[in-house]
């Protein structure tokens, strides 16, 4: 089984500063990893994966992560940030082959101030 | 954009009463998967199909939940009967497996379930 932790459930940062949103999984199979972004009464938006290849990983919005196996983590990070990137974000893990079934974190709310 | 589609997006109703949502997977998807959002719990996984069929529904309620994928464009989730702590958000997503090749889930808007 696999499982994912957040550490933050809450960071607030100021428009234009960079920001980073922990993740870390724990898993005895190799993983695939996502962020998605939920803005208020909608559902989850993809914003990036990793399933294999380059340990950097871009999506969409200007977001990117970076896959270390090492350290089982998959931060998110964005070198500017803008008031519309308020949201909550999920980092969920899926076992590599395992069918899509995917378990998620408890969430970080990103809360960006001017 | 291909788009998963829920019906209906806000519900209210008594204790006891039957409660039925409704999922259209986007077209070609074969993988169709229902989640519960709730503030304590988060976001659960209570059921899943691939090719209409049920592969995992160990995350929900036996006794008074039922999923079912009467054909590929309708997932449904039924609650019966009704319990004030069935209140929450449900989402479904659908997705595509080839293989082994997984592909990301896309997340419908969500039903907003309140049981008075």
């Amino acid at each position: 089984a696999q499982s994912v932790t957040q550490l933050d459930s809450q960071v607030p940062v100021f428009e234009e500063a960079p920001v980073e949103l922990r993740c870390n999984y724990s898993s005895s199979v190799s993983v695939y990893l996502f962020w998605y972004v939920q803005y208020p009464n909608q559902g989850l938006q993809l914003l990036l994966k990793y399933l294999s290849g380059s340990t950097l990983v871009k999506g969409i919005n200007g977001f990117e992560a970076e896959f270390n196996k090492s350290q089982t983590s998959f931060h998110l990070r964005k070198p500017s940030v803008h008031i519309s990137d308020t949201a909550e974000y999920f980092c969920a893990v899926s076992a590599a082959g395992g069918g899509n079934k995917l378990t998620f974190g408890t969430g970080t709310q990103l809360k960006v101030e001017l | 954009d291909a788009r998963v589609t829920q019906t209906p997006r806000h519900k209210v109703t008594e204790m006891g009463q039957e409660v039925t949502m409704r999922c259209q997977p986007i077209l070609g998807h074969n993988t169709v998967f229902w989640y519960r959002q709730t503030m304590m719990q988060g976001l659960e996984l209570l059921a899943y199909f691939r090719n209409r069929a049920p592969l995992d529904d160990s995350g929900m309620p036996k006794d008074r939940f039922s999923a079912e994928m009467p054909d590929a464009t309708l997932a449904t989730l039924k609650i019966q009967p009704s319990e004030p702590r069935d209140s929450a958000v449900y989402f479904c997503a659908s997705g595509f497996i080839a293989g082994s090749r997984d592909q990301p889930q896309h997340f419908g808007d969500g039903t907003r379930l309140s049981i008075l």
